[in-house]
Order: C-alpha cells, then structure tokens, then sequence
C-alpha cells in the first residue's frame, strides 16, 4: 500500500498564478484532510472532507479551494497564489471517528515568489 | 473552547538522559489522545493511541500515558536517532482532531 500520496513535492509560484495540490489515499478511507504547516504556528487546518462529494471549512481556508469527486482523491487549490500562503502542506486520511488515527502524506512545499 | 498545550516547545539531551514531554488538553469529550512524531522534510508518522485515564502504551524507548488533563510522553536512554518532533493530538468526537505545536527535542551523542 502506498498509503497517502502528495503531488507534486516542491513548487515555486509567482503571486496570481494557480495551482493544484492532488491528494490520493489507497486505503478506502472516508475523511481526508488539508494541512498547512508554519514554524511556530503548528498544524493548520484548512478544509476537510468526511465523504466523496463533501468538503467543509477549517481553521484558515480562505484563498483556497478543494474538491472530492472521488472518494481516494482530494484536491487543494489555489486560484491566486499569494507569498502568505507560501508553506508546507500535509494532506491527511482516516477511515472514521474515534479509534483511527490520521495516515498523513509526505507533503508538498509551496513557495510563492 | 478546546485546547491542545505542549511543553517544552524545545529540548535538549545528551545521549542516555531521560526526560518527559507534555501534552496538557482541555476538551468537552475525550474520544482518544494520539502521539506522532515528525522528522524534518516529512509528514508526521502515528506513534500512539490512548483513550483513558490510566492507559499505557510503550513503543522501544518510548512511553505514553494518559491523565483526565494531561498525556506524557516518555523517552528512556534516547539516542540521537530520537530527535524529531513529537506531536500531540486529541479526537473530541469531532470530524477533525485538534493538534498542538509540538516538541522540538535534540538528542545530542
């Protein structure tokens, strides 16, 4: 199993341009989940999905954009890229509440230029 | 509202030198406690799971334990191949767990 998968690793974007992140888990899990992670700050939620066809807000979503067509995958857009939003970010799965914990992806760190 | 506090945010020890992180939280409803840790350039890796007060888990030179206010993770004799970030987490029955900032330790040969 490959577990959860982050495209690509590393990206640099000028200010206004987009962008996609592409999540994709191979364990059938039902949530997946949206990270940024900055020094000090810790793991910031940004939005997250409980099922295919289903997507909420977080902590910090604006600027941002997800989509869950299919179940294994989960996108993180980003329509026009700012410096601020230059991070490292995690993608997370878990099959349900309670006993599962999270499988996170190896991340994607962004730097807008 | 709630909470998740880790402590210290940094720490030092010389190979061999045992000590305790803290994890300190304050939920409505307690569905479990997870420990990861998180080694630069990757993504944080589960180390444990705890739902109630009195619970134990150990992992090699590892130790988590749980209170009704707080979780300690132990580390017996560490080795410089401890050093990573270790970071806490708790389910309060939501959809989404809440993370503290973790603990930065340095194992030192």
């Amino acid at each position: 199993n490959a577990g959860v998968t982050q495209t690509p690793k590393f990206r640099v974007l000028k200010t206004g341009q987009s962008m996609t992140l592409l999540c994709a888990q191979d364990m059938n899990h039902e949530y997946m989940y949206w990270y940024r992670q900055d020094p000090g700050m810790g793991l910031r939620l940004i939005h997250y999905s409980v099922g295919e066809g289903t997507t909420a807000k977080g902590e910090v979503p604006d600027g941002y954009n997800v989509s869950r067509l299919k179940k294994q995958n989960f996108l993180l857009g980003l329509e026009s890229a700012a410096p601020s939003q230059t991070s490292v970010y995690f993608c997370a799965s878990r099959r349900g509440t309670g006993y599962y914990g999270y499988t996170f992806g190896s991340g994607t760190r962004l730097t807008v230029v | 509202e709630d909470q998740v506090t880790q402590s210290p945010e940094a720490l030092r020890l010389q190979e061999g030198e045992s000590s305790s992180l803290n994890c300190s939280y304050t939920v409505s409803g307690l569905r479990g406690l997870f420990w990861y840790r998180q080694d630069p350039g990757k993504g944080p890796e589960f180390l444990f799971t705890l739902y109630s007060a009195g619970e134990e888990k150990e992992k090699e030179r590892l130790k988590a334990t749980l209170t009704k206010k707080e979780s300690f993770l132990h580390i017996t004799a560490p080795k410089p191949e401890d050093s990573a970030t270790y970071l806490c987490a708790v389910d309060p029955g939501t959809y989404k767990y809440i993370f503290g900032t973790g603990t930065r330790l340095k194992v030192l040969a």
